[in-house]
Protein backbone atom coordinates (compact mmCIF):
# COMPACT_ATOMS: atom_id res chain seq x y z
CA UNK A 1 0.00 0.00 0.00
CA UNK A 2 1.87 3.35 -1.49
CA UNK A 3 -1.07 5.64 -0.42
CA UNK A 4 -1.38 6.36 -3.94
CA UNK A 5 -4.83 6.29 -5.44
CA UNK A 6 -5.65 6.00 -9.20
CA UNK A 7 -9.10 5.93 -10.88
CA UNK A 8 -10.41 3.85 -13.25
CA UNK A 9 -8.44 0.85 -12.84
CA UNK A 10 -9.61 -0.16 -16.11
CA UNK A 11 -11.51 1.72 -18.99
CA UNK A 12 -12.01 1.06 -22.98
CA UNK A 13 -12.29 4.01 -25.10
CA UNK A 14 -12.60 4.64 -28.77
CA UNK A 15 -10.38 5.58 -31.18
CA UNK A 16 -10.91 9.73 -31.30
CA UNK A 17 -12.11 10.09 -28.21
CA UNK A 18 -10.49 12.10 -24.98
CA UNK A 19 -9.89 10.61 -21.42
CA UNK A 20 -9.42 11.51 -18.18
CA UNK A 21 -7.15 9.52 -15.33
CA UNK A 22 -6.74 11.16 -12.19
CA UNK A 23 -4.70 10.10 -9.29
CA UNK A 24 -4.76 10.98 -5.41
CA UNK A 25 -1.01 11.58 -4.02
CA UNK A 26 0.40 10.80 -0.87
CA UNK A 27 -0.60 12.59 1.86
CA UNK A 28 2.44 15.33 2.16
CA UNK A 29 3.44 14.73 -1.34
CA UNK A 30 3.92 17.52 -3.32
CA UNK A 31 5.15 16.73 -6.58
CA UNK A 32 3.48 14.06 -9.06
CA UNK A 33 4.35 12.40 -12.05
CA UNK A 34 2.82 10.40 -14.75
CA UNK A 35 4.31 7.36 -16.51
CA UNK A 36 2.82 5.18 -19.44
CA UNK A 37 4.12 2.09 -19.16
CA UNK A 38 3.24 -0.42 -22.55
CA UNK A 39 3.10 -4.05 -22.68
CA UNK A 40 6.69 -5.80 -22.10
CA UNK A 41 8.28 -2.19 -21.39
CA UNK A 42 9.75 -0.13 -18.67
CA UNK A 43 7.27 3.08 -18.16
CA UNK A 44 8.05 6.51 -19.96
CA UNK A 45 8.32 9.81 -18.24
CA UNK A 46 5.04 11.91 -19.80
CA UNK A 47 5.08 15.13 -16.98
CA UNK A 48 5.72 16.20 -13.80
CA UNK A 49 3.60 18.41 -11.45
CA UNK A 50 5.55 20.42 -8.60
CA UNK A 51 3.23 22.85 -6.50
CA UNK A 52 0.72 23.05 -9.28
CA UNK A 53 2.95 23.44 -12.37
CA UNK A 54 4.49 21.19 -14.60
CA UNK A 55 8.06 21.12 -14.25
CA UNK A 56 9.19 18.68 -16.69
CA UNK A 57 7.99 16.92 -19.82
CA UNK A 58 8.90 13.83 -21.95
CA UNK A 59 8.71 13.19 -25.51
CA UNK A 60 5.06 13.18 -25.49
CA UNK A 61 2.86 15.34 -27.99
CA UNK A 62 0.49 17.91 -26.75
CA UNK A 63 -2.21 16.24 -26.67
CA UNK A 64 -0.67 14.70 -23.42
CA UNK A 65 -2.18 16.86 -21.03
CA UNK A 66 -2.43 17.43 -17.15
CA UNK A 67 -3.26 19.45 -13.62
CA UNK A 68 -2.41 19.51 -10.48
CA UNK A 69 -4.66 20.65 -8.01
CA UNK A 70 -4.23 22.52 -4.34
CA UNK A 71 -4.20 19.19 -2.74
CA UNK A 72 -1.43 18.02 -4.87
CA UNK A 73 -4.22 15.25 -6.84
CA UNK A 74 -3.47 15.31 -10.20
CA UNK A 75 -4.97 14.71 -13.80
CA UNK A 76 -4.18 13.40 -16.89
CA UNK A 77 -6.19 14.29 -20.24
CA UNK A 78 -5.19 12.23 -23.53
CA UNK A 79 -7.14 14.04 -26.34
CA UNK A 80 -7.55 12.15 -29.92
CA UNK A 81 -6.88 8.76 -28.66
CA UNK A 82 -4.79 6.60 -30.95
CA UNK A 83 -4.51 3.07 -30.96
CA UNK A 84 -0.64 2.82 -29.76
CA UNK A 85 -1.96 5.00 -26.46
CA UNK A 86 -3.31 1.33 -24.94
CA UNK A 87 -1.23 1.02 -22.12
CA UNK A 88 -1.04 1.01 -18.26
CA UNK A 89 -0.83 4.81 -17.11
CA UNK A 90 1.24 4.82 -13.62
CA UNK A 91 1.26 7.70 -11.55
CA UNK A 92 3.69 8.28 -8.97
CA UNK A 93 4.27 10.98 -5.78
CA UNK A 94 7.01 12.09 -3.87
CA UNK A 95 8.33 14.80 -1.36
CA UNK A 96 10.14 16.89 -3.95
CA UNK A 97 12.14 20.75 -4.19
CA UNK A 98 13.21 22.66 -6.51
CA UNK A 99 16.69 24.38 -6.15
CA UNK A 100 17.96 21.48 -3.51
CA UNK A 101 18.20 18.14 -3.90
CA UNK A 102 15.77 15.66 -2.75
CA UNK A 103 16.27 12.03 -2.90
CA UNK A 104 12.92 10.96 -1.57
CA UNK A 105 11.37 7.66 -2.59
CA UNK A 106 8.99 7.70 -5.64
CA UNK A 107 5.94 6.28 -4.63
CA UNK A 108 3.22 4.49 -7.59
CA UNK A 109 0.08 3.84 -7.96
CA UNK A 110 -1.43 0.54 -9.26
CA UNK A 111 -2.31 2.68 -12.58
CA UNK A 112 -4.80 2.74 -14.96
CA UNK A 113 -5.44 0.44 -18.04
CA UNK A 114 -6.63 2.19 -21.13
CA UNK A 115 -7.53 0.29 -23.90
CA UNK A 116 -8.06 2.15 -27.28
CA UNK A 117 -10.57 0.39 -29.76
CA UNK B 1 20.39 9.98 -23.88
CA UNK B 2 20.51 8.06 -20.75
CA UNK B 3 19.95 4.49 -21.38
CA UNK B 4 19.24 1.85 -18.97
CA UNK B 5 19.52 -1.39 -19.98
CA UNK B 6 18.38 -4.58 -17.40
CA UNK B 7 19.92 -8.43 -18.18
CA UNK B 8 18.85 -10.57 -18.22
CA UNK B 9 15.28 -9.88 -19.72
CA UNK B 10 13.98 -13.00 -17.57
CA UNK B 11 15.24 -15.86 -15.41
CA UNK B 12 13.78 -18.84 -13.87
CA UNK B 13 15.88 -20.47 -10.39
CA UNK B 14 14.52 -23.15 -8.17
CA UNK B 15 13.13 -22.02 -4.81
CA UNK B 16 16.10 -21.15 -2.15
CA UNK B 17 18.72 -20.31 -5.25
CA UNK B 18 20.48 -16.79 -4.47
CA UNK B 19 20.17 -14.49 -7.46
CA UNK B 20 21.56 -11.63 -8.65
CA UNK B 21 19.85 -8.94 -11.19
CA UNK B 22 21.91 -6.50 -13.38
CA UNK B 23 21.45 -2.80 -14.33
CA UNK B 24 23.28 -0.86 -16.94
CA UNK B 25 23.45 3.06 -17.29
CA UNK B 26 25.50 5.05 -20.05
CA UNK B 27 25.60 8.59 -18.45
CA UNK B 28 27.18 8.08 -14.87
CA UNK B 29 25.22 11.79 -14.02
CA UNK B 30 22.30 10.20 -12.31
CA UNK B 31 21.31 11.61 -8.67
CA UNK B 32 19.54 8.56 -7.40
CA UNK B 33 18.78 4.63 -8.26
CA UNK B 34 16.06 3.04 -7.72
CA UNK B 35 15.05 -1.05 -8.18
CA UNK B 36 11.35 -1.74 -8.59
CA UNK B 37 9.13 -4.86 -8.25
CA UNK B 38 5.86 -4.75 -10.63
CA UNK B 39 3.74 -8.15 -9.96
CA UNK B 40 1.41 -8.71 -13.46
CA UNK B 41 -0.97 -6.09 -14.08
CA UNK B 42 -0.17 -3.87 -11.10
CA UNK B 43 2.43 -0.97 -10.29
CA UNK B 44 5.55 -0.50 -8.96
CA UNK B 45 6.28 -1.14 -5.55
CA UNK B 46 9.90 0.21 -3.82
CA UNK B 47 12.21 -2.01 -3.06
CA UNK B 48 15.56 -0.29 -2.61
CA UNK B 49 16.91 3.48 -3.10
CA UNK B 50 20.68 4.30 -3.55
CA UNK B 51 21.69 7.60 -3.55
CA UNK B 52 24.41 8.69 -5.89
CA UNK B 53 26.73 9.45 -3.08
CA UNK B 54 26.16 5.53 -1.97
CA UNK B 55 27.68 2.41 -2.81
CA UNK B 56 24.78 -0.03 -1.70
CA UNK B 57 21.44 -0.22 0.25
CA UNK B 58 20.16 -3.16 2.31
CA UNK B 59 16.38 -4.57 3.54
CA UNK B 60 15.73 -7.73 4.23
CA UNK B 61 16.81 -10.48 1.74
CA UNK B 62 17.39 -7.85 -1.06
CA UNK B 63 20.52 -6.07 -1.07
CA UNK B 64 21.63 -3.37 -3.95
CA UNK B 65 24.92 -1.77 -5.15
CA UNK B 66 25.78 1.10 -7.26
CA UNK B 67 28.88 1.69 -9.19
CA UNK B 68 28.22 5.19 -10.73
CA UNK B 69 31.48 5.47 -12.63
CA UNK B 70 31.17 2.32 -14.65
CA UNK B 71 27.23 2.93 -14.62
CA UNK B 72 26.56 -0.70 -13.09
CA UNK B 73 24.09 -1.35 -10.62
CA UNK B 74 22.80 -4.99 -9.26
CA UNK B 75 20.47 -6.21 -6.86
CA UNK B 76 21.21 -9.27 -5.06
CA UNK B 77 18.37 -11.76 -3.88
CA UNK B 78 19.11 -14.28 -1.47
CA UNK B 79 17.16 -17.65 -0.57
CA UNK B 80 14.53 -17.04 -3.26
CA UNK B 81 11.11 -17.66 -2.79
CA UNK B 82 8.36 -18.62 -4.67
CA UNK B 83 6.72 -15.39 -3.45
CA UNK B 84 9.55 -12.97 -5.36
CA UNK B 85 7.93 -13.67 -8.62
CA UNK B 86 7.73 -10.74 -10.48
CA UNK B 87 8.89 -8.27 -12.94
CA UNK B 88 11.74 -6.29 -11.46
CA UNK B 89 12.85 -3.20 -12.84
CA UNK B 90 15.54 -0.40 -12.57
CA UNK B 91 15.72 3.31 -12.56
CA UNK B 92 17.56 5.95 -12.87
CA UNK B 93 16.48 9.82 -11.48
CA UNK B 94 18.75 12.32 -14.00
CA UNK B 95 20.88 14.62 -12.17
CA UNK B 96 19.98 18.67 -12.94
CA UNK B 97 22.63 19.77 -10.54
CA UNK B 98 20.01 22.02 -8.56
CA UNK B 99 16.48 20.29 -9.70
CA UNK B 100 15.22 16.47 -9.72
CA UNK B 101 14.66 15.05 -13.28
CA UNK B 102 12.19 12.06 -14.06
CA UNK B 103 13.43 8.47 -13.63
CA UNK B 104 14.44 6.70 -16.51
CA UNK B 105 13.38 3.09 -16.63
CA UNK B 106 15.25 -0.42 -18.18
CA UNK B 107 12.45 -2.76 -19.32
CA UNK B 108 12.98 -5.39 -16.57
CA UNK B 109 13.94 -8.65 -15.78
CA UNK B 110 11.38 -10.94 -14.91
CA UNK B 111 11.67 -13.02 -12.23
CA UNK B 112 10.28 -16.73 -11.74
CA UNK B 113 11.12 -19.06 -9.00
CA UNK B 114 9.72 -22.50 -9.23
CA UNK B 115 8.81 -24.33 -5.67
Amino acid sequence: ETGVTQSPTHLIKTRGQQVTLRCSSQSGHNTVSWYQQALGQGPQFIFQYYREEENGRGNFPPRFSGLQFPNYSSELNVNALELDDSALYLCASSLGSTGAHSGNTIYFGEGSWLTVV
Amino acid sequence: KQEVTQIPAALSVPEGENLVLNCSFTDSAIYNLQWFRQDPGKGLTSLLLIQSSQREQTSGRLNASLDKSSGRSTLYIAASQPGDSATYLCAVRKDYGGSQGNLIFGKGTKLSVKP
